[in-house]
Protein backbone atom coordinates (compact mmCIF):
# COMPACT_ATOMS: atom_id res chain seq x y z
CA UNK A 1 0.00 0.00 0.00
CA UNK A 2 1.76 3.36 -1.06
CA UNK A 3 1.13 6.32 1.11
CA UNK A 4 2.13 9.99 -0.11
CA UNK A 5 2.65 12.12 2.30
CA UNK A 6 2.87 16.54 1.67
CA UNK A 7 5.03 19.12 3.54
CA UNK A 8 2.49 21.24 5.46
CA UNK A 9 0.28 25.05 4.14
CA UNK A 10 2.27 27.91 2.48
CA UNK A 11 1.52 31.87 2.53
CA UNK A 12 3.96 33.36 0.00
CA UNK A 13 4.24 36.95 -1.31
CA UNK A 14 3.22 37.43 -5.24
CA UNK A 15 6.65 36.92 -6.69
CA UNK A 16 7.99 34.36 -4.77
CA UNK A 17 8.21 30.76 -5.05
CA UNK A 18 7.23 27.60 -2.95
CA UNK A 19 8.68 24.39 -2.84
CA UNK A 20 5.96 21.29 -1.73
CA UNK A 21 7.40 17.88 -1.21
CA UNK A 22 5.82 14.58 -0.94
CA UNK A 23 7.29 11.80 0.78
CA UNK A 24 6.41 8.15 -0.74
CA UNK A 25 5.88 4.76 1.20
CA UNK A 26 5.65 1.72 0.09
CA UNK A 27 6.29 0.62 -2.75
CA UNK A 28 9.29 1.28 -4.80
CA UNK A 29 9.56 4.88 -5.60
CA UNK A 30 11.95 4.74 -8.06
CA UNK A 31 9.58 2.60 -10.67
CA UNK A 32 6.67 4.71 -10.60
CA UNK A 33 5.54 8.50 -12.10
CA UNK A 34 4.92 10.97 -9.46
CA UNK A 35 2.47 14.05 -11.10
CA UNK A 36 1.44 16.93 -9.95
CA UNK A 37 -2.12 18.27 -9.62
CA UNK A 38 -3.29 21.69 -8.56
CA UNK A 39 -7.12 22.79 -7.82
CA UNK A 40 -7.98 26.19 -7.42
CA UNK A 41 -11.15 27.29 -5.41
CA UNK A 42 -14.02 25.71 -6.40
CA UNK A 43 -12.32 24.55 -9.54
CA UNK A 44 -11.52 21.28 -11.67
CA UNK A 45 -8.10 19.60 -11.67
CA UNK A 46 -5.08 20.35 -13.56
CA UNK A 47 -2.23 18.37 -14.32
CA UNK A 48 1.40 20.41 -13.88
CA UNK A 49 4.06 18.06 -14.54
CA UNK A 50 5.52 14.43 -13.31
CA UNK A 51 8.36 12.74 -13.17
CA UNK A 52 9.62 9.32 -13.02
CA UNK A 53 13.01 9.25 -11.13
CA UNK A 54 13.90 5.81 -12.63
CA UNK A 55 14.11 7.11 -15.79
CA UNK A 56 15.24 10.80 -14.82
CA UNK A 57 12.49 11.74 -16.93
CA UNK A 58 9.93 15.17 -16.13
CA UNK A 59 7.57 16.56 -18.22
CA UNK A 60 5.46 19.48 -17.82
CA UNK A 61 2.71 20.84 -18.84
CA UNK A 62 3.36 23.99 -21.48
CA UNK A 63 1.45 26.03 -19.36
CA UNK A 64 4.16 26.00 -16.72
CA UNK A 65 7.09 25.39 -18.29
CA UNK A 66 9.40 27.80 -17.60
CA UNK A 67 8.16 28.36 -13.85
CA UNK A 68 7.71 24.55 -12.53
CA UNK A 69 11.00 22.36 -11.65
CA UNK A 70 10.09 18.71 -10.49
CA UNK A 71 12.67 16.49 -8.64
CA UNK A 72 12.69 13.48 -7.06
CA UNK A 73 15.30 12.11 -4.26
CA UNK A 74 15.20 8.11 -3.91
CA UNK A 75 17.32 8.12 -0.66
CA UNK A 76 14.26 9.94 0.87
CA UNK A 77 11.74 8.33 -1.39
CA UNK A 78 10.42 12.24 -1.87
CA UNK A 79 9.18 13.87 -4.93
CA UNK A 80 9.38 17.57 -4.98
CA UNK A 81 7.51 20.45 -6.67
CA UNK A 82 8.92 24.08 -6.74
CA UNK A 83 6.87 26.87 -8.67
CA UNK A 84 8.63 30.56 -9.04
CA UNK A 85 7.55 33.73 -9.60
CA UNK A 86 3.82 33.49 -7.57
CA UNK A 87 0.84 34.91 -8.55
CA UNK A 88 -2.67 35.39 -6.91
CA UNK A 89 -3.64 32.68 -9.61
CA UNK A 90 -1.25 30.38 -7.87
CA UNK A 91 -3.40 29.88 -4.74
CA UNK A 92 -4.61 26.37 -4.77
CA UNK A 93 -4.06 23.10 -3.57
CA UNK A 94 -1.19 21.50 -4.63
CA UNK A 95 -1.32 17.07 -4.78
CA UNK A 96 1.17 14.61 -6.05
CA UNK A 97 0.17 11.31 -6.92
CA UNK A 98 1.08 8.31 -7.99
CA UNK A 99 0.87 7.07 -11.31
CA UNK A 100 0.51 8.08 -14.89
CA UNK A 101 -1.67 8.81 -16.80
CA UNK A 102 -4.48 7.05 -14.23
CA UNK A 103 -3.39 8.22 -10.77
CA UNK A 104 -4.12 5.24 -8.09
CA UNK A 105 -2.65 7.09 -4.78
CA UNK A 106 -2.83 10.97 -3.97
CA UNK A 107 -1.22 12.68 -1.07
CA UNK A 108 -3.42 14.88 1.06
CA UNK A 109 -3.18 18.00 -0.38
CA UNK A 110 -1.17 21.40 0.14
CA UNK A 111 -2.76 24.44 0.12
CA UNK A 112 -0.47 27.64 -1.25
CA UNK A 113 -1.95 30.77 -0.91
CA UNK A 114 -0.55 33.26 -2.86
CA UNK A 115 -1.15 36.70 -1.06
CA UNK A 116 0.60 40.37 -0.45
CA UNK B 1 -4.42 20.19 -25.59
CA UNK B 2 -7.15 17.66 -25.53
CA UNK B 3 -10.27 19.30 -24.32
CA UNK B 4 -12.45 17.12 -21.98
CA UNK B 5 -16.08 18.10 -21.52
CA UNK B 6 -18.10 16.42 -18.89
CA UNK B 7 -22.32 16.89 -18.37
CA UNK B 8 -24.31 17.84 -16.59
CA UNK B 9 -22.57 19.83 -14.60
CA UNK B 10 -24.59 18.89 -11.55
CA UNK B 11 -27.19 16.23 -11.04
CA UNK B 12 -29.39 15.72 -8.02
CA UNK B 13 -30.56 12.79 -7.02
CA UNK B 14 -31.86 10.13 -4.32
CA UNK B 15 -30.62 7.23 -2.58
CA UNK B 16 -30.79 4.47 -4.91
CA UNK B 17 -31.55 6.05 -7.93
CA UNK B 18 -28.94 5.37 -11.24
CA UNK B 19 -26.98 7.75 -11.76
CA UNK B 20 -25.23 8.61 -15.22
CA UNK B 21 -22.62 10.97 -16.32
CA UNK B 22 -20.90 12.08 -19.77
CA UNK B 23 -17.55 13.21 -20.98
CA UNK B 24 -16.62 13.59 -24.32
CA UNK B 25 -12.89 14.57 -25.59
CA UNK B 26 -12.01 16.86 -28.34
CA UNK B 27 -10.39 14.13 -30.49
CA UNK B 28 -10.13 10.53 -30.38
CA UNK B 29 -8.28 9.21 -27.18
CA UNK B 30 -9.29 5.25 -28.13
CA UNK B 31 -9.92 3.87 -24.60
CA UNK B 32 -7.50 6.15 -22.30
CA UNK B 33 -9.83 7.62 -19.73
CA UNK B 34 -10.00 7.83 -16.24
CA UNK B 35 -12.87 8.50 -13.80
CA UNK B 36 -12.43 10.11 -10.44
CA UNK B 37 -14.43 10.88 -7.59
CA UNK B 38 -13.54 13.86 -4.59
CA UNK B 39 -15.44 14.32 -1.78
CA UNK B 40 -14.96 18.13 0.19
CA UNK B 41 -11.34 18.85 1.43
CA UNK B 42 -10.55 15.11 0.15
CA UNK B 43 -8.06 13.77 -2.59
CA UNK B 44 -9.27 12.57 -5.79
CA UNK B 45 -10.28 9.01 -5.71
CA UNK B 46 -9.36 6.51 -8.78
CA UNK B 47 -12.51 4.73 -9.40
CA UNK B 48 -11.91 3.72 -13.10
CA UNK B 49 -8.92 2.95 -15.94
CA UNK B 50 -8.83 2.53 -19.14
CA UNK B 51 -12.55 4.16 -19.92
CA UNK B 52 -14.01 0.56 -18.07
CA UNK B 53 -11.16 -1.39 -15.96
CA UNK B 54 -12.67 -1.19 -11.95
CA UNK B 55 -10.04 0.02 -9.41
CA UNK B 56 -9.02 -2.29 -7.12
CA UNK B 57 -11.25 -1.66 -4.22
CA UNK B 58 -13.93 0.37 -5.91
CA UNK B 59 -17.19 -1.07 -5.71
CA UNK B 60 -19.58 -3.28 -8.19
CA UNK B 61 -21.92 -0.52 -8.40
CA UNK B 62 -19.73 1.63 -10.24
CA UNK B 63 -19.42 1.29 -13.93
CA UNK B 64 -17.15 2.80 -16.86
CA UNK B 65 -18.26 2.26 -20.64
CA UNK B 66 -17.24 4.32 -23.97
CA UNK B 67 -14.55 4.76 -26.38
CA UNK B 68 -13.44 6.99 -28.92
CA UNK B 69 -14.74 10.49 -27.83
CA UNK B 70 -17.42 9.60 -25.56
CA UNK B 71 -17.72 7.97 -22.24
CA UNK B 72 -20.05 7.44 -19.65
CA UNK B 73 -19.96 7.28 -15.92
CA UNK B 74 -22.43 4.95 -14.03
CA UNK B 75 -23.84 4.52 -10.87
CA UNK B 76 -26.44 1.77 -10.48
CA UNK B 77 -27.91 2.16 -7.03
CA UNK B 78 -26.60 5.52 -5.27
CA UNK B 79 -25.41 5.03 -2.40
CA UNK B 80 -25.30 7.79 0.56
CA UNK B 81 -21.51 8.29 0.52
CA UNK B 82 -21.49 8.70 -3.05
CA UNK B 83 -22.10 12.08 -3.18
CA UNK B 84 -19.16 13.56 -4.42
CA UNK B 85 -17.72 15.63 -7.62
CA UNK B 86 -16.82 13.46 -10.41
CA UNK B 87 -14.41 13.87 -12.87
CA UNK B 88 -13.30 12.43 -16.11
CA UNK B 89 -9.37 12.25 -17.32
CA UNK B 90 -7.98 12.02 -20.56
CA UNK B 91 -4.90 9.41 -21.06
CA UNK B 92 -4.47 9.59 -24.36
CA UNK B 93 -2.40 12.39 -25.10
CA UNK B 94 0.67 14.13 -23.14
CA UNK B 95 2.20 16.25 -21.65
CA UNK B 96 -0.48 17.31 -20.20
CA UNK B 97 -3.22 14.83 -18.65
CA UNK B 98 -6.33 16.90 -18.95
CA UNK B 99 -9.76 16.87 -16.34
CA UNK B 100 -12.84 17.32 -17.12
CA UNK B 101 -14.79 20.24 -15.29
CA UNK B 102 -16.42 18.16 -12.99
CA UNK B 103 -20.19 16.62 -11.64
CA UNK B 104 -21.41 17.31 -8.45
CA UNK B 105 -23.96 14.51 -7.32
CA UNK B 106 -26.17 16.24 -5.23
CA UNK B 107 -28.96 15.00 -3.07
CA UNK B 108 -32.45 15.06 -4.03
Amino acid sequence: QVQLVQSGAEVKKPGSSVKVSCKASGGTFSSYAISWVRQAPGQSLEWMGGIISILGTTNYAQKFQGRVTITADESTSSAYMELSSLTSEDTAVYYCAKGSPAMDYWGQGTLVTVSS
Amino acid sequence: DIQMTQSPSSVSASVGDRVTISCRASQDISRWLAWYQQKPGKAPKLLIYAASSLQSGVPSRFSGSGSGTDFTLTISSLQPEDFAVYYCQQANSFPPWTFGQGTKVEIK
